[in-house]
């Protein structure tokens, strides 16, 4: 089946450093993908949407300055975490869609656990 | 705005019996619906989803789409300790082929008692 690998699974940094978390498509050719954050006790958000090649479209109020989004190739999707700061403490979780995929294109991969001290 | 509302729980549900999940989307649009069950800090896993009215079988899960109403729900039978969890609707609402995101509800806390 369909596996997305999504490293590193958790990462601690002081507070206005910046954290890159790296997404990849292991078996298939992801031409989106997707970026969420989710926050204790609370739903996935999504943050922004990236297609293999362009420019990502995120969603309002997250900050494309702040989360730079790489999707150079169909297998790999970066986010970036810039001048992180303790508020932006959370769990990333990527998503990936391939070309000509159904309902089984949303893979997850297995997240992020980012705590900025 | 999209929204997906879910009753947050937690629903507990003896050992065995029939666990009912509910769910509620606001675009009338929306053409895709997944369940995914998220254990405490891991990632959501996809167990089902549905694009058409009516209800789709898989094992012991049963997912149930009424668009007229809005409303998805997901039926776990012979509900089992493991099945505890939070239960994550989402919806999306471009299709098959689209390349929106999901939108998710809240989840609904599961519990199975022994």
């Amino acid at each position: 089946g369909a596996v997305v690998s999504q490293h590193p699974s958790w990462v601690i940094c002081k507070s206005g450093t910046s954290v890159k978390i790296e997404c990849r498509s292991l078996d298939f050719q992801a031409t989106t993908m997707f970026w969420y954050r989710q926050f204790p006790k609370q739903s996935l958000m999504l943050m922004a949407t990236s297609n293999e090649g362009s420019k990502a479209t995120y969603e309002q109020g997250v900050e494309k300055d702040k989360f730079l989004i790489n999707h150079a190739s169909l297998t790999l999707s970066t986010l970036t975490v810039t001048s992180a700061h303790p508020e932006d403490s959370s769990f990333y979780i990527c998503s990936a869609r391939g070309q000509g995929r159904g309902a089984y294109g949303y893979t997850f991969g297995s997240g992020t656990r980012l705590t900025v001290v | 705005q999209k929204e997906v509302e879910q009753n947050s729980g937690p629903l507990s549900v003896p050992e065995g019996a029939i666990a009912s999940l509910n769910c509620t989307y606001s675009d009338r649009g929306s053409q895709s619906f997944f369940w995914y069950r998220q254990y405490s800090g891991k990632s959501p896993e996809l167990i089902m989803f549905i694009y058409s009215n009516g209800d789709k079988e898989d094992g012991r899960f049963t997912a149930q789409l009424n668009k007229a109403s809005q409303y998805v729900s997901l039926l776990i039978r012979d509900s089992q300790p493991s099945d505890s969890a939070t239960y994550l609707c989402a919806v999306n609402s471009r299709g098959g082929g689209g390349a929106d995101g999901l939108t998710f509800g809240k989840g609904t806390h599961l519990i199975i008692q022994p």
